[in-house]
């Protein structure tokens, strides 16, 4: 079983609207979380961290559910420059593992 | 600023050479990683140092090795490249552990012939 799970998507959303993208991880004792995202052919750049309580930055929302062991992101207000592929990850054991991303399409 | 570079941007290489990629950071952290980035994998740990002669192996350091001999840089190394070893690859470095953001470089695009 992966370490991290994620849809792969494409989620194809038009301007405006809200979507949400979940990550499931398989190790209960993981310490920290984050989303990072990543545009085609360029580095993963943070976009968060998640916290336990759950963070909200601008028009992202990000929540951590330590029983289901997952992670969400909402995006509201969806942006044509959000398009990009979101990627969940969990860091156990001083290890970053990495979801294979979830691709988002924004359109006019 | 600080910041985290990778040479050379682009390389094609020939089954068997050898080939040695660079990583360079300025931030002065001790943890440095390297992954690799395939269609429908994400990125995989190659191989990562939590400072100055330490190098730890991740899940796929098969034909890969790394050294570290100062806190700024991390090369790695193909051995005898294989076709199967085309692929992107990232540098990343963080202050921390647990709690702490990785950042990466650029990354190098790599083709084995």
């Amino acid at each position: 079983r992966k370490e991290v799970e994620q849809d792969p998507g494409p989620f194809n959303v038009p301007e405006g609207a809200t979507v949400a993208f979940n990550c499931t991880y398989s190790n209960s004792a993981s310490q920290s979380f984050f989303w990072y995202r990543q545009d085609c052919r360029k580095e993963p750049k943070l976009l968060m961290s998640v916290y336990s309580s759950g963070n909200e930055d601008g028009r992202f929302t990000a929540q951590l559910n330590r029983a289901s062991q997952y992670i969400s992101l909402l995006i509201r207000d969806s942006k044509l420059s959000d398009s990009a592929t979101y990627l969940c990850v969990v860091n156990n054991f001083n290890k970053f593992y990495f979801g294979s991303g979830t691709k988002l399409n924004v359109k006019p | 600023d600080a910041e985290i570079t990778q040479s050379p941007r682009h390389k094609i290489t020939e089954t068997g050479r050898q080939v040695t990629l660079a990583c360079h950071q300025t931030w002065n952290h001790n943890n440095m990683f390297w992954y690799r980035q395939d269609l429908g994998h994400g990125l995989r740990l190659i191989h990562y140092s939590y400072g100055v002669q330490d190098t730890n192996k991740g899940e796929v350091s098969d034909g890969y090795s790394v050294s570290r001999s100062n806190t700024e840089d991390l090369p790695l190394t193909l051995e005898s490249a294989a076709s199967s070893q085309t692929s992107v690859y990232f540098c990343a470095s963080t202050e921390g552990l647990a709690g702490y953001t990785q950042y990466f470089g650029p990354g190098t695009r790599l083709t084995v012939l």
